[in-house]
């Protein structure tokens, strides 16, 4: 069983929609996460970065943490075209050397 | 520039041959970092520096791959005796630190081995 679970999708969605990608972990340790968009043949780029269990809004994009559950999701809202990529989430723990554990990525499609 | 520079940006080579991947990180990164991502496997931690020392190693998955950086700068990545299995998109980052920054990625070498 991987650290990190994620589902790779695809998942494809209408302009407009509120979408919801989520990832589960098992190691308890993990206290940093992250929250990656991938083009193609592109490297990732980081979107949310979150500390412990909480809330954090940036524009149209939310990350949840539950750490209680192992669980994290990011909600995209009114989503575009533009938003059309791979989804990574991420994540570290304190003393670890900040090195990262992704899961597989969720492929999104946000159509006209 | 003021992102993750990588090169080359796409390699093809012989089974056999070696070859070195270069990462010059954002300016004021001590921490750098290199991942491989293929699509059986996803993306996947290999080393990372701190300055010019590497304190963790254990994602180098044979003795064939090493790296270095010298300066706390530009970072080289090399793969001895390339193998099939080595084609994959070697990802570098970098990050302020090395204790809970976040990490900035370039977008990549394409590695493919004939």
């Amino acid at each position: 069983q991987k650290e990190v679970e994620q589902d790779p999708g695809p998942l494809s969605v209408p302009e407009g929609a509120i979408v919801s990608l989520n990832c589960t972990y098992s190691n308890s340790a993990f206290q940093y996460f992250m929250w990656y968009r991938q083009y193609s043949r592109k490297g990732p780029e980081l979107l949310m970065y979150t500390y412990s269990s909480g809330n954090k809004e940036d524009g149209r994009f939310t990350a949840q943490v539950d750490k209680s559950s192992k669980y994290i999701s990011l909600f995209i809202r009114d989503s575009q075209p533009s938003d059309s990529a791979t989804y990574l989430c991420a994540m570290s723990f304190t003393g670890g050397g900040n090195k990262l554990t992704f899961g597989t990525g969720t492929q999104l499609k946000v159509e006209l | 520039g003021a992102g993750v520079s990588q090169s080359p940006s796409n390699k093809v080579t012989e089974k056999g041959k070696d070859v070195e991947l270069r990462c010059d990180p954002i300016s004021g990164h001590t921490a750098l970092y290199w991942y491989r991502q293929s699509l059986g496997q996803g993306l996947e931690f290999l080393i990372y520096f701190q300055g010019n020392s590497a304190p963790d190693k254990s994602g180098l998955p044979s003795d064939r791959f090493s790296a270095e950086r010298t300066g706390g700068s530009v970072s080289t990545l090399t793969i001895q005796r390339t193998q099939q299995e080595d084609s994959a998109v070697y990802l570098c980052a970098s990050s302020l630190h090395d204790t809970d920054q976040p990490q900035h990625f370039g977008d990549g070498t394409r590695l493919s081995i004939l």
